[in-house]
């Protein structure tokens, strides 16, 4: 069964280091999604992606938030740099289209700012 | 603007028992709905969804929820519970937007299964 995927599944850093997490989406999916999920919290949407531009995005994706499908194949999300309080759990998701189209999840990756 | 609440953070069953996990609404659309789950250290997987057509929806693993729009409740049940059923479970709703679907997360549910 087709899934999405996600690198690293654990990352630490140090603050004010960039960081790129990696995503490959299922293969004829169309929306591109990064959520994220900090420690205790609820999990908070960051950014819509679709035909090569970003389509929406929270208060939270900042300037210091990137977005970018660099092959058609991976869909990465990138912290310029990273402050404390991005330690979270950051889960990429696509979806094939249409409204009410289900959303694919990958496992997440954990990001630790130190 | 779009919104869901979980009543309860935690609940506690004794395997073989019912399960029901709260969840009320708020969406200025016809809202599609979903519940997710969430194992330990796994990532978020469908359990089922609501989206306009039968009011009584059916899941994976014996979840089902009613979309009551009188009650804009959409709460989760499942007759017997099973102790790989312990998980945090999420209700969300969807909101129509330019970019396809954006999903607004409750606060979760976190299950316990006990014997």
């Amino acid at each position: 069964e087709p899934e999405v995927t996600q690198t690293p599944s654990h990352q630490v850093t140090q603050m004010g280091q960039e960081v790129i997490l990696r995503c490959v989406p299922i293969s004829n999916h169309l929306y591109f999604y990064w959520y994220r999920q900090i420690l205790g919290q609820k999990v908070e949407f960051l950014v819509s992606f679709y035909n090569n531009e970003i389509s929406e995005k929270s208060e939270i994706f900042d300037d210091q938030f990137s977005v970018e499908r660099p092959d058609g194949s991976n869909f990465t999300l990138k912290i310029r740099s990273t402050k404390l309080e991005d330690s979270a759990m950051y889960f990429c998701a696509s979806k094939r289209g249409g409204d009410t189209g289900e959303l694919f999840f990958g496992e997440g990756s954990r990001l630790t700012v130190l | 603007a779009q919104s869901v609440t979980q009543l309860d953070s935690h609940v506690s069953v004794s395997e073989g028992t019912p399960v029901l996990l709260r969840c009320n609404y708020s969406s200025s659309y016809s809202p599609s709905l979903f519940w997710y789950v969430q194992h330990p250290n796994k990532g978020l997987q469908l359990l089922l969804k609501y989206t306009s057509a039968a009011t009584l929806v059916k899941g994976i693993n014996g979840f089902e929820a009613e979309f009551k729009k009188s009650e804009t409740s959409f709460h989760l049940t499942k007759p017997s519970a099973h102790m790989s059923d312990a998980a945090e479970y999420f209700c969300v709703v969807s909101g129509v937007t330019g970019g396809g679907n954006k999903l607004t997360f409750g606060t979760g549910t976190q299950l316990k299964v006990e014997l």
